[in-house]
């Protein structure tokens, strides 16, 4: 079976703070793809990042960092010095190769406040 | 890169009435194409895999005869709500395969369903 956990349901923070949105994965599969959407109240779904399994290498994009870590089943996502436009939904999801099905976590709301 | 287009955005209809929504793919084939639903804060649900030629593969506790699939050709998915009902209501986002291993995934932007 598959899964994504997100814990956390909401976050708030002021503005230019750091904050962390964690994702743990279940999956047997050898093969597989995380991901990490934002989905602003528009709706439309924003493509973040994709990290495949054989990747571990962590990830740094402007202000936005992912650590992967295998051996604990994390995908977590940093945004570092937030601005009220990171405001959104963030899912994590996993797609495997075996069932070729995306699967997402239950998001985490994230509010930043100026 | 590759680029979903979903149609319509949005559409108000009345209970009872059908509602047909397109999902294409448009500078790549897709033989497998997925459908979600998303219900106001909650997460996005796989409602079904669509897959060109065959019949639709849905997920447990999906109404196939209500959610009706048609995958007619490799660039187009189709979602037909039939007799809708306000607990339809829902945003309704699809997704194509693009069979890349580099970028597996494509969204549409969404379609907001509001049955009255």
């Amino acid at each position: 079976a598959q899964k994504v956990t997100q814990a956390q349901t909401e976050i708030s923070v002021v503005e230019k703070e750091d904050v962390t949105l964690d994702c743990v994965y279940e999956t047997r599969d050898t093969t597989y793809y995380l991901f990490w959407y934002k989905q602003p109240p528009s709706g439309e779904l924003v493509f973040l990042i994709r990290r495949n399994s054989f990747d571990e290498q962590n990830e740094i994009s402007g202000r936005y960092s992912w650590n992967f870590q295998k051996s604990t089943s994390s995908f977590n996502f940093t945004i570092t010095a937030s601005q009220v436009v990171d405001s959104a939904v963030y899912f994590c999801a996993l797609f495997s190769y075996n069932t070729d099905k995306l699967i997402f976590g239950t998001g985490t709301r994230l509010q930043v406040f100026p | 890169g590759a680029v979903v287009s979903q149609h319509p955005s949005w559409v108000i209809c009345k209970s009872g009435t059908s509602v047909k929504i397109e999902c294409r793919s448009l500078d790549f084939q897709a033989t497998t194409m997925f459908w979600y639903r998303q219900f106001p804060k909650q997460s996005l649900m796989l409602m079904a895999t669509s897959n060109e030629g065959s019949k639709a593969t849905y997920e447990q506790g999906v109404e196939k005869d209500k959610f009706l699939i048609n995958h007619a050709s490799l660039t187009l998915s189709t979602l037909t709500v039939t007799s809708a009902h306000p607990e339809d209501s829902s945003f309704y986002i699809c997704s194509a395969l693009t069979g890349q291993r580099n970028s597996p995934l494509h969204f549409g932007n969404g379609t907001r369903l509001t049955v009255t």
